[in-house]
C-alpha cells in the first residue's frame, strides 16, 4: 500500500532564515505531487504540483520554492522566512492527476 | 464568484440527526468531487468520491451529485460526537486538471 511521510511535525523559525521541508512517497511510481499550505481556520492554499522529476508547476507567486529531485521525492523551500508564511504545511499525492489526493501528516510552521 | 463554495458554518447538529453539507462549483464541466474530513490539527482524510449524478453510499455516508444544479453535498447519518470536524469540498476542474479546487470548508459540531 501507498505510504506518505512528511517531516518534521512542527518546526519553529526565525524570521529570515532557511527553510526546507521533506515529503516521500512510498508504494507507488511516479506519483503527482503537491505542496498546500493552511492558514489558521483558512482554506487549502495549493502552493505547488509536480506530475514528473524535474517538473514544477507554481501556483502562487512568494519567497517560496519547489524541487523534485527524485521520483517520490518532493522539497519545499525558501531562502528567508517571512511572518507570513507560518501557516500548515501539507504535501499531498496521487496517481492520476488531480484526483484524489491522499495528504500527509503536515508540518505546523511558526516563524517568530 | 469562487470556482467551489462551502457554507463555513459552524453547523451544529444533535447525536442522532442526520447532518447535510453542501456545496456548489463553478466549472460546469468538473467532473470529479470529493469530501474530506479534517479534525482540528490534522491533515485532510478523504472520505468520499462521487463522479456521477445521484447518491453514492459508504456507510453513515452519502454523497449526492447534481450536475445540472452544480451541486454536490455530504449527508452524515446518525452523528456522532466524533464526526465533529471541518469537511472540505474538494473539485476536479475541466481547466487546470492536474489540480483540485478545495471549498473553504464547514465545520460540524455534533452535540451530545
Amino acid at each position: 500500500s501507498q505510504t506518505i511521510h512528511q517531516w518534521p511535525a512542527t518546526l519553529v523559525q526565525p524570521v529570515g532564515s532557511p527553510l526546507s521541508l521533506e515529503c516521500t512517497v512510498e508504494g507507488t511510481s511516479n506519483p503527482n505531487l503537491y505542496w498546500y499550505r493552511q492558514a489558521a481556520g483558512r482554506g487549502l492554499q495549493l502552493l505547488f504540483y509536480s506530475v514528473g522529476i524535474g517538473q514544477i508547476s507554481s501556483e502562487v507567486p512568494q519567497n517560496l520554492s519547489a524541487s523534485r529531485p527524485q521520483d517520490r521525492q518532493f522539497i519545499l523551500s525558501s531562502k528567508k522566512l517571512l511572518l507570513s508564511d507560518s501557516g500548515f504545511y501539507l504535501c499531498a499525492w496521487s496517481v492520476i492527476q488531480g484526483q484524489p489526493q491522499h495528504f500527509g501528516d503536515g508540518t505546523r510552521l511558526s516563524i517568530l | 464568484q469562487k470556482e467551489v463554495e462551502q457554507n463555513s458554518g459552524p453547523l451544529s447538529v444533535p447525536e442522532g440527526a442526520i447532518a447535510s453539507l453542501n456545496c456548489t462549483y463553478s466549472d460546469r464541466g468538473s467532473q470529479s468531487f470529493f469530501w474530506y474530513r479534517q479534525y482540528s490539527g490534522k491533515s485532510p482524510e478523504l472520505i468520499m468520491s462521487i463522479y456521477s449524478n445521484g447518491d453514492k453510499e459508504d456507510g453513515r455516508f452519502t454523497a449526492q451529485l447534481n450536475k445540472a444544479s452544480q451541486y454536490v453535498s455530504l449527508l452524515i447519518r446518525d452523528s456522532q460526537p466524533s464526526d465533529s470536524a471541518t469537511y472540505l469540498c474538494a473539485v476536479k476542474m475541466i481547466q487546470g486538471a492536474q489540480k483540485l479546487v478545495f471549498g473553504q470548508g464547514t465545520r460540524l459540531t455534533i452535540n451530545p
